[in-house]
């Protein structure tokens, strides 16, 4: 089945501690996008990658990573998460160049900080 | 001026009930005009996408696009329960961009 799919589901951590949200996409895509999803505000992009080894920042980039090192995975690290960092988190792929420009939305990751 | 503009919401209607559901945009440099659908705890997931202006039709949804007036719209006839989700515009492809601008979402609930 093609699918994004995102790890952890849920996650509730601690200010200041290191954390990894995975992003594995199986479909060949080539351009991988990290949302977040708040209330009020809709989905921001926090960083795209337009290739392996190609990112680049999106409209919220302050406090998170990010890095392609396979074609099929992209990651978002947030180096000393702070609590404004609560939110659900999207990661999205899709294939450049297609007929269809629509993305593919993992099922999100919801997390808080506390 | 914000890029893309949705009504906000929220919106209850009967089974039955036409909906219809509006975004606007400043840039006219989009090219492209989706809609996505957002049940709860779920991704969003493509409903419609067009390029043009005019309508698209694809089983009980309808999606309009005026690019003249910067308006799109996304009709639902005879909408079910099964409706019920939060319903996101998404533009794209200004300068060739492959970055989507969603709308903040509106939440449909349609009451059986």
């Amino acid at each position: 089945e093609a699918q994004v799919t995102q790890n952890p589901r849920y996650l509730i951590t601690v200010t200041g501690k290191k954390l990894t949200v995975t992003c594995s996409q199986n479909m060949n895509h080539e351009y991988m996008s990290w949302y977040r999803q708040d209330p009020g505000l809709g989905l921001r992009q926090i960083y795209y990658s337009m290739n392996v080894e190609v990112t680049d920042k999106g409209d919220v980039p302050e406090g998170y990573k990010v890095s392609r090192k396979e074609k099929r995975n992209f990651p978002l690290i947030l180096e000393s998460p702070s609590p404004n960092q609560t939110s659900l988190y999207f990661c999205a792929s899709r294939k450049t160049g297609s007929v269809n420009y629509g993305y593919t939305f993992g099922s999100g990751t919801r997390l808080t900080v506390v | 001026q914000k890029e893309v503009e949705q009504d906000p919401g929220p919106l209850s209607v009967p089974e039955g009930a036409i909906v219809s559901l509006n975004c606007t945009y400043s840039n006219s440099a989009f090219q492209y005009f989706m809609w996505y659908r957002q049940y709860s705890r779920k991704g969003p997931e493509l409903l419609m996408y067009t390029y043009s202006s005019g309508n698209k039709e694809d089983g009980r949804f309808t999606a309009q696009v005026d690019k003249s007036s910067k308006y799109i719209s996304l009709f639902i006839r005879d909408s079910q329960p099964s409706d019920s989700a939060t319903y996101l515009c998404a533009l794209g492809g200004q300068g060739g961009s492959e970055k989507l601008v969603f709308g903040k979402g509106m939440k449909l609930t349609v009451n059986p």
